[in-house]
């Protein structure tokens, strides 16, 4: 099995451009996230899914917006990139509440 | 707001060495606790998880961890530690009700383990 999968890696944008990271996870988990991680700091948690069609915010959502039109994918969008935004994005995927994550390997992001 | 705090930012031991990584936190509801693990070059995987019974579970290569709910504490510990165990820990608290599956995260604790 793939577990949870983000394209691309690595990406390089320029201020004002705007990107999708792609996460598709193949475990029919209902619960899905997004974080990012900025140098020596833990995870903040941007969005979050708990199934197809319902999204909501997390700690840092400004300048991100998500969708979950299936169960498998969750992709995070990122309008008017700016430096603030250079970090690390991880997608996550659980069964449930009680279960931990599987982590996708994420998307090192900076922005010029 | 509910935090995690991980006390060591960077520990260094030698093989065989037993490991102690506090994690505290703030929340006084009802919590799930885990610690996650990512090795040079790897994404985050888990290690534990505890969420209801005995307050000392055990997870994978040897690890344990104890929650003392009266000092909001989930420490992650291993008898002996070896130089595979070089990686980055987090602690990670999950809150239950109507945030249920949404887990806050400590800035992680560095571990190098030296041959």
């Amino acid at each position: 099995n793939a577990g949870v999968t983000q394209t691309p890696k690595f990406r390089i944008l320029k201020i004002g451009q705007s990107m999708t990271l792609q996460c598709t996870q193949d475990m029919n988990h209902n619960y899905m996230y997004w974080y990012r991680q900025d140098p020596g700091m833990g995870l903040k948690l941007i969005y979050y899914s708990v199934g197809a069609g319902i999204t909501d915010k997390g700690e840092v959502p400004n300048g991100y917006n998500v969708s979950r039109s299936t169960t498998e994918d969750f992709p995070l969008r990122l309008e008017l990139a700016a430096p603030s935004q250079t970090s690390v994005y991880f997608c996550a995927s659980s069964p449930d509440a009680l279960y931990g994550y599987t982590f996708g390997s994420g998307t090192r992001l900076t922005v010029v | 707001a509910q935090s995690v705090s991980q006390h060591n930012h960077h520990v260094i031991l030698s093989e065989a060495a037993s490991l102690e990584l506090g994690c505290n936190y703030s929340y006084g509801g009802t919590v799930n606790l885990f610690w996650y693990v990512q090795y040079p070059g790897q994404h985050l995987q888990l290690l534990l998880k505890y969420f209801s019974g005995d307050p000392l579970v055990k997870g994978i290569k040897g690890f344990e961890a104890e929650f003392i709910k009266s000092k909001f504490s989930f420490n992650l510990r291993k008898p002996s530690v070896q130089w595979s165990d070089t990686a980055e820990y987090f602690c990670a608290v999950g809150r239950t009700g109507t945030n249920a599956g949404k887990s806050t995260f400590g800035d992680g604790t560095t571990l190098t383990v030296k041959p």
